[in-house]
């Protein structure tokens, strides 16, 4: 069974970088069949897609984000990453990884979510 | 990429069946038979529980059904119970290789 973790710390100041890590169990995050995503989720609101990542290291962002995302891959570890730069209180979140299905955008396994803050 | 549109609420008593509609483009929805549903709980992590518009994952109901027509999906419930009330997310793949979720839709079991 597949499962993903998500970590990093829960509060960011603004202007700063949120940085959480993302680690799987149970797959190998190399399978070439699997992006790795990142989604977000404002308190009360809906999900926003941020960007995913292949394992050869491809990477596909938001739009609305793509100024300020990075997401890199450590197959070594069976972790990806997300870094987001120059925060401010929007993007205070809940942010989620999950596994897509190659070609077709099906998330079919997600972590718990980790409540991200960003505040002084 | 513009959102995908949901209802906001939907309503249904126990027993019956209501379905929710997720309406995209030419470029997402009408244009690929990839659109997924996820249910959410409060406080809870999505789960999916509808692939490739009309799949059903191991384990999921089959009280819960997808289907597609042009640029607009919809998911069905039948059977409704107590524990369907949730938030229903609608996604598609898009010609942009982005990910879209709908706003999401709200179903309150009477």
């Amino acid at each position: 069974q597949v499962q993903l973790q998500e970590s990093g710390p829960g509060l960011v100041k603004p202007s700063q970088t949120l940085s959480l890590t993302c680690t799987v169990s149970g797959g190998s995050i190399s399978s070439g069949s699997y992006y790795w995503s990142w989604i977000r989720q404002p308190a009360g609101k809906g999900l926003e897609w941020i960007g995913r990542i292949y394992t050869s290291g491809s990477t596909n962002y938001n739009p609305s984000l793509k100024s300020r995302v990075t997401i890199s891959v450590d197959t070594s570890k069976n972790q990806f990453s997300l870094k987001l730069s120059s925060v401010t209180a929007a993007d205070t979140a809940v942010y989620y990884c999950a596994r897509d299905v190659v070609g077709s955008s099906n998330f079919d396994y997600w972590g718990q979510g980790t409540l991200v803050t960003v505040s002084s | 990429q513009s959102a995908l549109t949901q209802p906001a609420s939907v309503s249904g008593s126990p027993g019956q069946s209501i379905t929710i509609s997720c309406t995209g483009t030419s470029s997402d929805v009408g244009g690929y038979n990839y659109v997924s549903w996820y249910q959410q709980h409060p406080g809870k992590a999505p789960k999916l529980m509808i692939y490739d518009v009309s799949n059903r994952p191991s384990g999921v109901s089959n009280r819960f059904s997808g289907s597609k027509s042009g640029n607009t999906a919809s998911l069905t419930i039948s059977g409704l119970q107590a524990e369907d009330e949730a938030d229903y997310y609608c996604s598609s793949y898009t010609s942009s290789s982005s990910g879209v979720f709908g706003g999401g839709t709200k179903l309150t079991v009477l």
